[in-house]
């Protein structure tokens, strides 16, 4: 019921190419899902999050797509670039209550010159 | 400004000694998370922190593991008699209260304990 689960789980991409990351939860109560993003050494980060009162959200490159009615969410990075080379984490929680995070398991991407 | 602080960076224990890992939220950030990442896993939650007070304790893993935060500010993970199985980068977060609509957690770099 707490599990977010994602896909892929290592992703080579080409610059200038989309990379495209998957996620699905269980609990519907969930209300609110960030994407974070990790470099080797570091904390995650805040990429970008939607609430499910929307279907899409796009900040520059980046783009979540999310499906209420299937339970899932996408991350879109276009034109994506070797700096985009990171670990990235989808999430889902309430936002009351202890706001706590539930993460999928990431993926690797790669992103080649 | 000073982001998220976590100390020591390293920690290599032997199994069956206590260790106690440090975090420094960001100034005036009420709410304080422990997560717990295991190698090529995704966090898992630990314990959250409101003020002083820590009403959410659901994934601390076993009675060894415990966490106390002081002057609504450091907080401290201690566990127990380690194992093997604890080994892993243990993160903090910290965000501010009424964020108004933003609930981000910022997160430390982590404390990477291995035990041996």
């Amino acid at each position: 019921q707490q599990q977010v689960k994602q896909s892929p789980q290592s992703l080579i991409v080409q610059k200038g190419g989309i990379s495209i990351i998957n996620c699905a939860y269980e609990n519907t109560a969930f209300d609110y899902f960030p994407w974070y993003q990790q470099f080797p050494g570091k904390g995650p980060a805040l990429l970008i999050a939607i609430r499910p009162d929307v279907s899409e959200k796009k900040e520059g490159r980046f783009t979540i797509s999310f499906n209420k009615s299937a339970k899932q969410f996408s991350l879109h990075i276009m034109d994506s670039q070797p700096g985009d080379s990171a670990t990235y984490f989808c999430a889902a929680s309430l936002v009351s209550g202890a706001q706590k995070l539930v993460f999928g398991q990431g993926t690797r991407l790669t992103i080649n010159p | 400004g000073a982001g998220v602080s976590q100390s020591p960076s390293n920690k290599v224990t032997e199994k069956g000694k206590d260790v106690e890992l440090r975090c420094d939220p960001i100034s005036g950030h009420t709410a304080l998370y422990w997560y717990r990442q295991r190698l090529g896993q995704g966090l898992e939650f630990l314990i959250y922190f409101q003020g002083n007070s820590a009403p959410d304790k659901s994934g601390l893993p076993s009675d060894r593991f415990s966490a106390e935060r002081t002057g609504e500010s450091v907080s401290t993970l201690t566990i127990q008699r380690t194992q093997q199985e604890d080994s892993a980068v243990y993160l903090c977060a910290s965000s501010p209260p009424g964020q108004g609509g933003s609930y981000e957690q910022y997160f430390g770099p982590g404390t990477r304990l291995t035990v041996t």
